[in-house]
């Protein structure tokens, strides 16, 4: 089955330095999303990116769909602590007639202030 | 209401017994999802339902999981003869409608189960 392979696992970094993660699979995907887990929350939609190549930020986030439809990555500019939380990333794909959202493992971040 | 709510928050029961977990989809969301969430894990896929549509129920575990969804919208996921393995997080989300740009998943904070 489709599989996304998410990195790093973890991130231990200084508040103001800058975060890159991404996710690849050998699967193509028609839509990239990046979500954000606080602990005992559920996941918040982050950036949804839907065009291979398509480029898009939101606020000190950047997100990219890869060329391929194959990978993507999320940029975390000048960290702050409220940036601590689980980041997943999730491609969607049609199958057998129904969009399927396929999760990373996501990629735990930690800041030093 | 404003966003995906489910309840209980936390539930704790003993091996074997049935459980019962309820998801309030956005109104007006027609597709609505279940997910499970290990701990330190991504999102385990279970149940998918589109309208009226029969469900897509490919990621569900075992026979002891099922879920229906009454009148398009409130859905009830119950585990029966519950084991120590369904320990998780239990999450539920919903997006606007199947395709077209509508597919964007919305997630409640999810209801923390724990079989003892």
């Amino acid at each position: 089955g489709q599989q996304l392979n998410q990195s790093p696992q973890s991130m231990f970094i200084q508040e103001g330095e800058d975060v890159s993660m991404n996710c690849t699979s050998s699967s193509i995907f028609n839509t990239w999303l990046w979500y954000k887990q606080d602990p005992g929350e559920g996941p918040v939609l982050l950036i949804a990116l839907y065009k291979a190549g398509e480029l898009t930020s939101n606020g000190r986030l950047t997100a990219q769909f890869g060329i391929t439809r194959k990978d993507s990555f999320l940029n975390i500019s000048a960290s702050i602590p409220s940036d601590v939380g689980i980041y997943f990333c999730a491609g969607q794909i049609l199958v057998q007639g129904a969009q399927k959202l396929v999760f990373g493992q996501g990629t735990r971040l930690t800041i030093n202030p | 209401g404003a966003g995906v709510s489910q309840s209980p928050s936390n539930k704790v029961t003993e091996k074997g017994k049935d459980v019962e977990l309820r998801c309030d989809p956005i109104s007006g969301h027609t597709a609505l999802y279940w997910y499970r969430q290990s701990l330190g894990q991504g999102l385990e896929f279970l149940i998918y339902f589109q309208g009226n549509s029969a469900p897509d129920k490919s990621g569900l575990p075992s026979d002891r999981f099922s879920a229906e969804r009454t009148g398009g919208s409130v859905s009830t996921l119950t585990i029966q003869r519950t084991q120590q393995e369904d320990s998780a997080v239990y999450l539920c989300a919903s997006s606007l409608r199947f395709g077209g740009g509508g597919e964007t998943q919305y997630f409640g904070p999810g209801t923390r189960l724990l079989v003892l």
